[in-house]
């Protein structure tokens, strides 16, 4: 079964408009990242939270907001979505404990704006 | 700036042959090495990780070498097999300013394993 749970696993999106990537993990993880593979890049880090606190932002754009309701979710918001933006989204978690721990991956969001 | 590179672009060796990928990198504040090897339509997994205060990591085939006087490191896959075909991530992270999880990728080595 899988541990982090990404919803959904593909996306097609209209540009301008907006959408909310889901991910949730059930590993007991403290902390919680969003990572973005493009074509273009490679695995890009964007953001990272440690108790639904956030730690580290990395994302030049607003219109990308992480949204932690519960310790173990982290959901992504982007807003005016442009082509540029297609991308498979992952997010990942550790038991962060400040020394160089596992980074788990969920399966990815793959989003196509169109 | 690119903080991790990784060479080759891509590596095709042959069936029990040893690949050899290769991987630099800018920040000294880095104090921890994973590899992440990815398949097609799949989420990048551990294969194997270092920290300095060692400079050779063994785990079965794969090994990973680290210099930290050239910031280099390198990953050997012995007696190489096609299921080893994949890509290939160096990543590097700093413990001490933050989340060890935020990891900074290399481009990927894309590996092949011929039969």
């Amino acid at each position: 079964d899988p541990k982090i749970i990404q919803k959904p696993k593909y996306l097609v999106a209209v540009t301008g408009s907006e959408k909310i990537l889901i991910c949730e993990q059930y590993l007991g993880h403290n902390a919680m990242y969003w990572y973005r593979q493009s074509a273009k890049k490679p695995l890009e880090f964007m953001f990272s939270y440690s108790y639904q606190k956030l730690m580290d932002n990395q994302t030049a754009s607003s219109r990308f907001q992480p949204q932690s309701s519960k310790k173990n979710h982290l959901d992504l918001q982007i807003t005016a979505l442009k082509p540029d933006d297609s991308a498979t989204y992952f997010c990942a978690s550790s038991q962060d404990e400040g020394s160089n721990t596992e980074v788990f991956f969920g399966k990815g969001t793959r989003l196509t704006v169109v | 700036q690119q903080q991790v590179r990784q060479s080759p672009q891509s590596l095709t060796v042959w069936e029990g042959e040893t690949a050899i990928l290769n991987c630099s990198y800018e920040d000294s504040t880095f104090d921890y090495f994973p590899w992440y090897w990815q398949f097609p339509r799949e989420s990048p997994a551990l294969l194997i990780a270092i920290r300095p205060v060692s400079n050779k990591k063994e785990d079965g085939r794969f090994t990973i070498f680290f210099n930290k006087r050239e910031k280099k490191l390198s990953l050997h896959i012995t007696d190489s097999q096609p299921g080893d075909s994949a890509t290939y991530f160096c990543a590097a992270s700093d413990g001490t300013g933050g989340l060890s999880g935020k990891l900074t990728f290399g481009e990927g080595t894309q590996g092949t394993v011929i039969s």
